[in-house]
């Protein structure tokens, strides 16, 4: 099994509609973090969390919102979705002070949710 | 703030070639910086890292060096495989805060 599992993995939906994309982790990692990856804009951080109960916006968080049900899992919210939330988003996780490979810092990233909204 | 500036791609190679990706940022402080690899209908990985300047990252034959006065993190790959065919982005972090800023992307297709 994947260490960073999202669901759904692709979702169409229509304008208006409340959506929720799900992240779990298996690695154990106390932070986790929501981004958008768009054609030639990169990824952009949504919503980030240190541990349960530390939730912090990232630079592009309006129109959304998270909830950390517990260490392992991380859900993103559209409570209204719109046509240029159509995106892929991607759930990641890391540890500060420990990673066997890479050290500190490194960021374990699911496979990703592409949505699109009509 | 904070960017990560990549080279526009595509770019197309044939197999084994040289491979160069341009990586610029602009930062306020001494980040530690990052390549991850996007392969076709996969998440990020990392695939290397330096934390200070004159550091030398390597992995899978790519190596970049973390060069403070031109602040700069190319990627470079002496001999490249249909295999690295994947979108590679450079990114930033501050150390203890795992949060990181990304350029955005420069695909790679290597043809046979």
């Amino acid at each position: 099994d994947a260490d960073v599992t999202q669901t759904p993995r692709n979702r169409i939906t229509k304008t208006g509609k409340r959506i929720m994309l799900e992240c779990s982790q298996t690695k154990g990692h106390d932070r986790m973090y929501w981004y958008r990856q768009d054609p030639g804009l990169g990824l952009r951080l949504i919503y980030y969390s240190f541990d349960v109960k530390d939730i912090n916006k990232g630079e592009i968080s309006d129109g959304y919102s998270v909830s950390r049900q517990a260490q392992a899992k991380f859900s993103l919210s559209l409570e209204s979705a719109i046509p240029n939330q159509t995106a892929l988003y991607f759930c990641a996780t890391s540890d500060p002070y420990r990673d066997a490979e890479f050290g500190a810092n490194v960021l374990t990233f699911g496979a990703g949710s592409r949505l699109t909204v009509l | 703030g904070d960017s990560v500036t990549q080279m526009e791609g595509p770019v197309t190679l044939s197999e084994e070639a040289f491979l160069t990706i341009n990586c610029t940022y602009t930062a306020t402080g001494y980040p530690s910086l990052f390549w991850y690899v996007q392969y076709p209908g996969e998440g990020l990985q990392l695939l290397l890292k330096a934390t200070k300047a004159d550091d030398k990252g390597s992995n899978k034959g790519f190596e970049a060096t973390y060069r403070k006065e031109t602040t700069s993190f190319h990627l470079e790959k002496g001999s490249v495989q249909v295999s690295d065919s994947a979108v590679y982005f450079c990114a930033l972090t501050y150390n203890q805060g795992g949060k990181l800023i990304f350029g955005q992307g420069t695909e790679l297709s290597v043809k046979p």
